[in-house]
C-alpha cells in the first residue's frame, strides 16, 4: 500500500465549476499535508499546505484535512482552463516525506 | 529570490558515462531533496539532506547513485556508470523548517 493514494483521473470539469481532488493517506503519524500543481513538462509548484483538521482557504483554493478519516482534499472554485494540470498530494511525518501519484485535472472551456 | 537552481537543464549521455547533476537551494532553507520522475513510477524521493547531512537515502536505487552536499548552497547527484533505465527528469527541492518544498526546474536526463 502506498503512503498516499490518489485517483489518477482524468477528472474533467466545465469552466466555472468546482473541482474536487481527493487523497487518502496511511501513516497516522503524518503531521503536514501539501498540494502541488504540476503542468506538463514543468516542475511541481506548491499551492497550499495544511496542518490542522478543518478547512484552509486561499483565494479560489480550499484545502480540507480530516485526520480521523486520514483524508485530504483540495477544492478549486470557479475552475479555469489554466487550472488544467496534475495535482499532487504530499505529506510528511518528521523525516519521512511522500507524494501521491497525482490526479490529472481537465477544465473544459 | 531566484528559487532553486538546477544545472544542466538537459543532459544526453551514452550508457556507461558519468553524469553529475547540480543544485543550488533557496538561501536560508535547511532541507534539500533529490527526486526522480518518470511516467511509470511517478515522483520518487531519492535522498533527503537536513543541514547538509544526509538523513534518508533509502530511495537511492543502487550504488551507482551518490549525492553530496558539501555546504548549504550546493548539492550534487552523481550517477556512475549511467544506464538507459536512469533516463528521467531529476528534480531538486529545498524546504524551510515547516516542510513545504520548492522545486527547481529539473534536469531531463537521457541515457542512450
Amino acid at each position: 500500500q502506498k503512503e498516499v493514494e490518489q485517483n489518477s483521473g482524468p477528472l474533467s470539469v466545465p469552466e466555472g465549476a468546482i473541482a474536487s481532488l481527493n487523497c487518502t493517506y496511511s501513516d497516522r503519524g503524518s503531521q503536514s499535508f501539501f498540494w502541488y500543481r504540476q503542468y506538463s513538462g514543468k516542475s511541481p509548484e506548491l499551492i497550499m499546505f495544511i496542518y490542522s483538521n478543518g478547512d484552509k482557504e486561499d483565494g479560489r483554493f480550499t484545502a480540507q484535512l480530516n485526520k480521523a478519516s486520514q483524508y485530504v482534499s483540495l477544492l478549486i472554485r470557479d475552475s479555469q482552463p489554466s487550472d488544467s494540470a496534475t495535482y499532487l498530494c504530499a505529506g510528511n511525518n518528521f523525516n519521512k516525506f511522500y507524494f501521491g501519484s497525482g490526479t490529472k485535472l481537465n477544465v473544459k472551456p | 529570490d531566484a528559487g532553486v537552481i538546477q544545472s544542466p537543464r538537459h543532459e544526453v549521455t551514452e550508457m556507461g558515462q558519468e553524469v553529475t547533476l547540480r543544485c543550488k537551494p533557496i538561501s536560508g532553507h535547511n532541507s534539500l531533496f533529490w527526486y526522480r520522475q518518470t511516467m511509470m513510477r511517478g515522483l520518487e524521493l531519492l535522498i533527503y539532506f537536513n543541514n547538509n547531512v544526509p538523513i534518508d537515502d533509502s530511495g537511492m536505487p543502487e550504488d551507482r547513485f551518490s549525492a553530496k552536499m558539501p555546504n548549504a548552497s550546493f548539492s550534487t547527484l552523481k550517477i556512475q556508470p549511467s544506464e538507459p533505465r536512469d533516463s528521467a527528469v531529476y528534480f531538486c527541492a529545498s524546504s524551510p523548517l515547516r516542510g513545504e518544498q520548492y522545486f527547481g526546474p529539473g534536469t531531463r536526463l537521457t541515457v542512450t
